[in-house]
C-alpha cells in the first residue's frame, strides 16, 4: 500500500520564478493538506483540498495556490518566489471520515 | 487559536535510558493527538494516534498518554537506542480534517 508520494525531492529556483510541487495521497485518502517547514521550526499549515476545492487556508499570501485533481492528487504552486520561501514543503493526506494524517517525505525548495 | 509547546527543545541521553517528552496545548477541545517522528530533512512518520476517549496508546517501546483537561500529552520511550535519534513532534487534532498545529518539536540524541 503506497503512502504519500511527493515530487520532486529537491529543487533550486531563482527569486521571482514560479514553482510547482506535486503530491499523490495515500490509497483510500481523499483530502490533501500542504505544510511549509522552515529550518528548526514545526510545520505550518498552508491549505487543504477536498473534493477538488480549497477548504481551509492558513496565513499564507495569494502567491501560494493549489489544485486537486479527480484522482485526489494535488499540486502546490508558488509564484514570485522569495528567498524566505526556501523550506521543506510537506504534503499530508487524510480521509474525511477518519482521524490521522499520513505525511510524504517532502520537497526541499531552495530559492537563490 | 491552538498553540503547542514541547519541552525540552533538545535532549541528549545515553543509550538504554528511559525518557519522557512533553507536549502541552492551549485548547483542550481536541478529538485526538498524534505524535510524529522526523529525521533530518525528511518527512513526518506517524508514531501514535490517541483518540480523546483514550488515555494511552502503546506501540513497542513507545507509550503516549493524553490528559485533555490539563492540555498535556507525554511520549515515553523505553530503553532508548541510537536509532531513536530524531525530532519528535506532537500535533493535537480537532474533528475530521481540521489542520494540524505543531510546536517546534523535541530534538532527541541517543548516544551509544
Amino acid at each position: 500500500d503506497a503512502g504519500v508520494t511527493q515530487s520532486p525531492t529537491h529543487l533550486i529556483k531563482t527569486r521571482g520564478q514560479q514553482v510547482t510541487l506535486r503530491c499523490s495521497p495515500k490509497s483510500g485518502h481523499d483530502t490533501v493538506s500542504w505544510y511549509q517547514q522552515a529550518l528548526g521550526q514545526g510545520p505550518q499549515f498552508i491549505f487543504q483540498y477536498y473534493e477538488e476545492e480549497e477548504r481551509q487556508r492558513g496565513n499564507f499570501p495569494d502567491r501560494f495556490s493549489g489544485h486537486q485533481f479527480p484522482n485526489y492528487s494535488s499540486e502546490l504552486n508558488v509564484n514570485a518566489l522569495l528567498l524566505g520561501d526556501s523550506a521543506l514543503y510537506l504534503c499530508a493526506s487524510s480521509q474525511v471520515t477518519l482521524y490521522g494524517y499520513t505525511f510524504g517525505s517532502g520537497t526541499r525548495l531552495t530559492v537563490v | 487559536k491552538q498553540e503547542v509547546t514541547q519541552i525540552p527543545a533538545a535532549l541528549s541521553v545515553p543509550e538504554g535510558e528511559n525518557l519522557v517528552l512533553n507536549c502541552s496545548f492551549t485548547d483542550s477541545a481536541i478529538y485526538n493527538l498524534q505524535w510524529f517522528r522526523q529525521d533530518p530533512g525528511k518527512g513526518l512518520t506517524s508514531l501514535l494516534l490517541i483518540q480523546s476517549s483514550q488515555r494511552e496508546q502503546t506501540s513497542g517501546r513507545l507509550n503516549a498518554s493524553l490528559d485533555k483537561s490539563s492540555g498535556r500529552s507525554t511520549l515515553y520511550i523505553a530503553a532508548s537506542q541510537p536509532g531513536d535519534s530524531a525530532t519528535y513532534l506532537c500535533a493535537p487534532g480537532d474533528s475530521g480534517n481540521t489542520p494540524l498545529v505543531f510546536g517546534k518539536g523535541t530534538r532527541l540524541s541517543v548516544i551509544a
